[in-house]
């Protein structure tokens, strides 16, 4: 069974203070790792998608890496509107049916204090 | 690019009345949909895949009867929650891929359900 894990569950940060999401995945054949941003009540926004491992995007103080078992996300000196929860989806091979189907991680709450 | 639109953004029905909910792709044509529903603090679950002029696939402990989806065109999928009951309240969230962009899934803004 294909499984996401995101940690920590949620971070609290000072505007500025650089850290990193983790990912971590049990797939059967991973096709490609999205992360999403997600505000309250809203729909997930995409952010980036990773197809390989050693993959590098980056979006101004977004930064997505990626290995064979887990992927991470760089905040480089957040301001409170990065404030959301980041969400962690696989994407995996099916034999049948349909090839896009997205398994998510339960997301990181982000929180940056001004 | 990549808009995709829900409506409405919120309902409340009575219980055992029936709603519909719209999803459409406004700049793209959607060869496949998905609708999610997400429980407050949890994340997002997958309850079925749509394809265009075809039946939708649904995930396993999701009722095909309860959950009407229909795609009857590139732009447009429709889910009818049946008889609805109080813990169908969620938010409900569709997505949208036009399948060229290697899978990449473009979300609707959600529709909260508040079942009385």
């Amino acid at each position: 069974e294909d499984q996401v894990t995101q940690s920590p569950e949620a971070l609290r940060l000072q505007e500025g203070e650089s850290s990193s999401l983790n990912c971590s995945y049990t797939v059967s054949g991973l096709r490609g790792l999205f992360w999403y941003r997600q505000d309250p009540g809203k729909g997930p926004e995409f952010l980036f998608t990773l197809y390989s491992a050693g993959e590098e995007k980056e979006k101004e103080r977004l930064k997505a890496t990626l290995t064979k078992k887990e992927s991470f996300l760089h905040i480089t000196a957040p301001k409170p509107e990065d404030s959301a929860t980041y969400l962690c989806a696989v994407q995996v091979y099916h034999s049948g049916g349909s090839n896009y189907k997205l398994t998510f991680g339960k997301g990181t709450l982000l929180t940056v204090n001004p | 690019g990549a808009v995709v639109s829900q409506h409405p953004s919120w309902v409340i029905c009575k219980s055992g009345t029936s709603v519909k909910i719209e999803c459409r792709s406004l700049d793209f044509q959607a060869t496949t949909m998905f609708w999610y529903r997400q429980f407050p603090k949890q994340s997002l679950m997958l309850m079925a895949t749509s394809n265009e002029g075809s039946k939708a696939t649904y995930e396993q402990g999701v009722e095909k009867d309860k959950f009407l989806i229909n795609h009857a065109s590139l732009t447009l999928s429709t889910l009818t929650v049946t008889s609805a009951h109080p813990e169908d309240s969620s938010f409900y969230i569709c997505s949208a891929s036009s399948g060229w962009v290697r899978g990449e899934q473009f979300f609707g803004p959600g529709t909260r359900l508040t079942v009385l």
